[in-house]
């Protein structure tokens, strides 16, 4: 399996600042054949669903505010939000599709400093 | 727009067989574009991947679940189910079920996932 590592386990961050996470997989989620990182950021408010945030690695799903930015190739990769919102309170996690089983993350938790 | 619901059983006894039904709306569960995936997340903890659907021949599991995990696939009703055989109190979790896009018939990313629902595993 491929192992996915996040850090922090948590962070507090003003509203307005930056908040980053980071993501690390156990080997490389990037597909020489097409060059594309097979890696998807979610985020996960309390009492729901995941939302889909980012897909390969670095492009937004439609809706997505563009303070949501992805980063990064091989095996760290990167989320940041920009300008942290009070709505952005939440669980991110990574998690890879390039191979199977599919497996996410511990998961970060984003609060208001 | 596409909307999945879980349902089934919240309390399940030891030993005994889970058994939840996804009902997707808003498009065909037979399209070539999406892959059908069961997700499970213990309280306060992360997410597990349990297995997926494709066809009703082409499923694949996690292979920490694979020997007490079926999938199954019903187009007449655009459902799939999961059944998992002899739980434990380890099984108790919220459940979700979710669709995996595809464009060249590899599974991608999780897009629209259900809202979950929470089995208990307890006597």
């Amino acid at each position: 399996d491929i192992v996915m590592t996040q850090s922090p386990d948590s962070l507090a961050v003003s509203l307005g600042e930056r908040a980053t996470i980071s993501c690390k997989s156990s080997q490389s989620v990037l597909y020489s054949s097409n060059n594309k990182n097979y890696l998807a950021w979610y985020q996960q408010k309390l009492g729901q669903p995941p939302k889909l945030l980012i897909y390969w690695a670095s492009t937004r799903e439609s809706g997505v505010p563009d303070r949501f930015s992805g980063s990064g190739s091989g095996t760290d990769f990167t989320l940041t939000i920009s300008s942290l919102q009070a709505e952005d309170v939440a669980v991110y996690y990574c998690q890879q599709y390039y191979g199977t089983p599919r497996t996410f993350g511990q998961g970060t938790k984003v609060e208001i400093k | 727009q596409v909307q999945l619901q879980e349902s089934g059983p919240g309390l399940v006894k030891p030993s005994q067989t889970l058994s939840l039904t996804c009902t997707v709306s808003g498009g065909s569960i037979s399209s070539s574009h999406y892959f059908w995936s069961w997700i499970r997340q213990p309280a306060g903890k992360g997410l597990e991947w349990i297995g997926r659907i494709y066809t009703s021949e082409n499923t694949n599991y996690n292979p920490s679940l694979k020997s007490r995990v079926t999938i199954s696939l019903d187009t007449s009703k655009n459902q799939f189910s999961l059944k998992l055989s002899s739980v434990t109190a380890a099984d108790t979790a919220v459940y979700y079920c979710a669709r995996e896009k595809t464009m060249t018939g590899t599974p991608y990313y999780f897009d629209y996932w259900g809202r979950g629902t929470l089995v208990t595993v307890s006597s």
